[in-house]
């Protein structure tokens, strides 16, 4: 499978512990997104990469989350201290270009539940 | 701050009618407005997409409009199928930012 590929799907913790996610985007793609995507909205942003700068966080990234795409391909995003608040679908997408230039592909998504 | 709305948020229609899912965006800088489709427990996939400088786009069943004067894009499906039931995103984008809608969750009832 050559799309974008999140690992891993489902998460389970416990409140107070760290989670990592981890994606691995189409391979000629320089570009990498982060949204989150609770149940009954859209994809909110969260963060996007070019090669492995970090271009853009949202306001809504609290100092609990990182992102990390140290090489230029794969990423990784980090939740310290999760927060039941945080339980949500963490998706990931790449594109070749600018997001204005055509499709984002997105991954199947890591599902959190923070108990 | 940029925001994009949608209408509906469900929407059920007969198998063989037609949906129209309606979107507004408050950025100005938008120039691509790309639609995507997420069916249940699915990644989300474009199915359509249009430019600022083109009113209309149709691809078989599936057409957008796009307004920019007042900020409007609409999805129009025809000859609506069970397999076209999904959540449908909207999506306004300016170079590299892009905002999504609410999403409409469209049945289609065979």
């Amino acid at each position: 499978d050559t799309g974008v590929s999140q690992d891993p799907r489902h998460k389970i913790t416990k409140r107070g512990q760290n989670v990592t996610f981890r994606c691995d985007p189409i391979s000629e793609h320089n570009r990498l997104y982060w949204y989150r995507q609770t149940l009954g909205q859209g994809p909110e942003f969260l963060t996007y990469f070019q090669n492995e700068a970090q271009l853009e966080k949202s306001r809504l990234l609290s100092d609990r989350f990182s992102a990390e795409r140290p090489k230029g391909s794969f990423s990784t995003l980090e939740i310290q201290r999760t927060e039941q608040g945080d339980s949500a679908m963490y998706l990931c997408a790449s594109s070749l270009g600018v997001a204005g230039d055509g499709e984002l592909f997105f991954g199947e998504g890591s599902r959190l539940t923070v108990l | 701050g940029e925001n994009v709305e949608q209408h509906p948020s469900t929407l059920s229609v007969q198998e063989g009618d037609s949906a129209v899912i309606k979107c507004t965006y408050s950025d100005s800088a938008s120039n691509y407005f790309p639609w995507y489709k997420q069916e249940l427990g699915k990644r989300p996939q474009l199915i359509i997409d249009i430019r600022s400088n083109v009113g209309e786009k149709k691809d078989q069943r599936i057409a957008v409009t796009l307004n920019k004067t007042a900020k409007h894009f609409s999805l129009h499906i025809t000859e609506t199928q069970p397999e076209d039931s999904a959540v449908y995103f909207c999506a306004a984008v300016g170079y590299d930012k892009v905002i999504f809608g609410p999403g409409t969750s469209l049945s289609v009832i065979p």
